[in-house]
């Protein structure tokens, strides 16, 4: 079984601080994906990275997805109260298996 | 309803009893999934069906046992639970099965067995 690494596990921060979270795997992933999870809903899709060294924008979060495609970062700039959430990354092997990493809990507080 | 909606959103249920959980996706996808979400643990996929045909299982116990009546709906039904399978039971869909495919959770069901 592959496993996604997430660090941290838990943050906390202030409205407006920027943050970074990790995602790491000894093996390479074909593509990885982001999802951000709120409190008592399901996760909803962010991003989707394919290519090594690939750097995507969405508004205050920037993804990044490594140069040898084992790791991935999002980097949350200005963070707001509506972040908060449970961020998850996920990856598809070569061999089309799908897995989702250990997730970060964001709280922000106002 | 638009998206994936998920009935009920709450269950507690004794070891002996037999529930079901439903999933109905409103967006025309061909892939179905179930997943499990833990405290501390990755979400975890059981099964995923494909035009109504269940193409993974991923070792999960027989205690549980998921129905695919037609593309839009999934079930999973549940008897003689243990206590350690009390988590957040998500339903997705995506548009096909592939492995990198968007998917799109419902809000979950929260299940306690007690």
């Amino acid at each position: 079984t592959q496993l996604l690494e997430q660090s941290p596990q838990f943050l906390s921060i202030q409205e407006g601080e920027n943050l970074t979270v990790y995602c790491n795997s000894s093996s390479v992933f074909s593509s990885l994906q982001w999802y951000r999870q709120e409190p008592g809903e399901g996760p909803v899709l962010l991003v989707t990275v394919v290519t090594g060294g690939e750097v995507k924008k969405l508004k205050r979060l920037t993804f990044q997805f490594g140069d040898a495609r084992k790791d991935s970062s999002l980097h949350i700039t200005a963070a707001q109260p509506g972040d908060t959430g449970l961020y998850l990354c996920a990856g598809e092997d070569p061999g089309n298996q799908f897995y989702f990493g250990t997730g970060t809990s964001l709280t922000v507080i106002p | 309803e638009t998206g994936v909606t998920q009935t009920p959103r709450h269950l507690v249920m004794g070891m002996t009893n037999k529930k079901s959980l439903k999933c109905e996706q409103h967006l025309g996808h061909n892939a179905m999934y179930w997943y499990k979400q833990s405290a501390k643990k990755p979400l975890e996929l059981m099964f995923v069906y494909s035009l109504e045909e269940r193409v993974e299982n991923n070792s999960v116990p027989s205690r549980f046992s998921p129905e695919c009546p037609n593309s839009s709906h999934l079930f999973l039904h549940l008897h003689t639970l243990q206590p350690e399978d009390s988590a957040l039971y998500l339903c997705a869909s995506s548009q096909d099965w592939l492995a990198g495919a968007e998917q799109f959770f419902g809000p979950g069901t929260r299940l306690t067995v007690l």
